[in-house]
């Protein structure tokens, strides 16, 4: 199984900061499947990113993916009130599907 | 607009089967693929197993043994089975339409484990 390391585990970070979480993988993700969730209390998770880089539907321009191969970075550039969560990533090239353990984006 | 709803027991014993069901609307279930992921405390997000809209399975390695998913497309629905069930498999059950990634979750439903 491919495992997925996230960090930091938490971010404190204020309105209006840039957030940079990253996401590495123990073997090479094929074709850059990779795929990042939001996830609020009592929430079911959200996809933000999908293919490393590439934004769902409806989701800001605040939010971007980047990486290959083994390294992946979510980057939030400016956090709004809504974006405190925690962050999923998961990769899809590989079965079984996987997920990292998450990062808390808390206010500080 | 694709929609999903998980329904099932809250709670189930040990050693029992666990089923839930996801009610798929928007769209036909017979065009996608369908999956279940759990959330529990202690491992985080786990990937279960999809269905493809042919009806091909994939699992978990680590539940392959004690896991079925089905489709009922007359019902455009989709179903989880876990036999054998402990107090670890406690968690949130969420069905997800599959593209790889999971793009329209279900709100999830909690699943207790216990007698």
């Amino acid at each position: 199984d491919i495992v997925l390391t996230q960090s930091p585990g938490t971010l404190s970070l204020s309105p209006g900061e840039g957030a940079t979480l990253s996401c590495r993988a123990s073997q090479s993700v094929s074709s850059s499947y990779l795929a990042w969730y939001q996830q609020k209390p009592g929430q079911a998770p959200r996809l933000l990113i999908s293919g490393a880089s590439s934004r769902a539907t409806g989701i800001p321009d605040r939010f971007s993916g980047s990486g290959s191969g083994t390294d992946f970075t979510l980057t939030i550039s400016r956090l709004e009130p809504e974006d405190f969560a925690v962050y999923y990533c998961q990769q899809y090239g590989t079965s079984p599907r996987t997920f990292g353990q998450g990062t808390k984006v808390e206010i500080k | 607009q694709v929609q999903l709803q998980e329904s099932g027991p809250g709670l189930v014993k040990p050693s029992e089967t666990l089923s839930l069901a996801c009610t798929v609307s928007g769209v036909s279930i017979s065009d996608y693929h369908w999956t279940w992921i759990r959330q529990s405390p202690g491992k985080g997000l786990e990937w279960i197993g999809y269905i493809s809209y042919s009806g091909s399975t994939n699992y978990n390695p680590s539940l392959k043994n004690r896991v079925a998913i089905s489709v009922d497309t007359s019902k455009n629905q989709f179903s989880l089975k876990l036999r054998s069930v402990t107090a670890a498999d406690t968690a949130v059950y969420y069905c997800a339409r599959a593209r790889g990634f999971f793009d329209n979750w279900g709100q999830g439903t909690l699943v207790t484990v216990s007698s």
